[in-house]
């Protein structure tokens, strides 16, 4: 099993709708998450840390749920600019390593 | 600016040659990572050095060496010994505590003809 899963996409919405994201990993004993995004042939970004109580940053939040393993990304109001790859990132506790899902692909149309 | 600089952005090698790729932090971070990204695939870790003179293989590291003699750099040596080396190789750091997040440097493209 992989060590961290998500759905590849493509996420096809027109500008202005919301989309959301989920990401699912394997070992309880992860303990730091991360929301990247990578544009075409570009290295990727940090987008936003996801902390346990959800955090909100503008047009984007993410969810952590521990109990089920997963963390979410939630993006309102889509923009044109919001169209990239968007690759969730965890960290197990005492290891610093970090495990990368395969990313999911939005593209926001006109 | 702090940052991560990763060099030749564009490579191409011959089969059979090695090559090395180059990555320099000036964030005085501990920890120190290469990835390698095919198309349309996930970032794969390929070594990664967590203190200076130390570093472990990572899940794709045949092939592959490093060396992490100063805290600032951590060049990756591709091998005649990497079957397919052809990718998008991606240097990263991080503080080293837990939770810490990764930077990226902007990526090495390596194309072997």
């Amino acid at each position: 099993r992989k060590e961290v899963e998500q759905d590849p996409g493509p996420f096809n919405v027109p500008e202005g709708a919301t989309v959301a994201f989920n990401c699912t990993y394997s070992n309880s004993a992860s303990q730091s998450f991360f929301w990247y995004r990578q544009d075409c042939r570009k290295e990727p970004k940090l987008l936003m840390s996801v902390y346990s109580s959800g955090n909100e940053d503008g047009r984007f939040t993410a969810q952590l749920n521990r109990a089920s393993q997963y963390i979410s990304l939630l993006i309102r109001d889509s923009k044109l600019s919001d169209s990239a790859t968007y690759l969730c990132v965890v960290n197990r506790y005492n290891f610093n390593k970090f495990y990368f899902g395969s990313g999911t692909k939005l593209n926001v149309k006109p | 600016d702090g940052g991560i600089t990763q060099s030749p952005k564009y490579l191409f090698r011959k089969e059979g040659q090695n090559v090395t790729l180059s990555c320099e932090q000036n964030l005085n971070h501990d920890a120190m990572y290469w990835y390698r990204q095919d198309p349309g695939q996930g970032l794969r870790l390929i070594y990664y050095s967590q203190i200076v003179n130390d570093f472990q293989k990572g899940d794709i590291a045949e092939g592959y060496s490093v060396s992490r003699e100063k805290k600032e750099s951590f060049p990756l040596t591709v091998t005649s010994a990497q079957k397919n080396p052809t990718a998008f190789y991606l240097c990263a750091s991080s503080i080293g505590e837990t939770t810490g997040e990764l930077f990226f440097g902007e990526g090495s493209r390596l194309t072997v003809l």
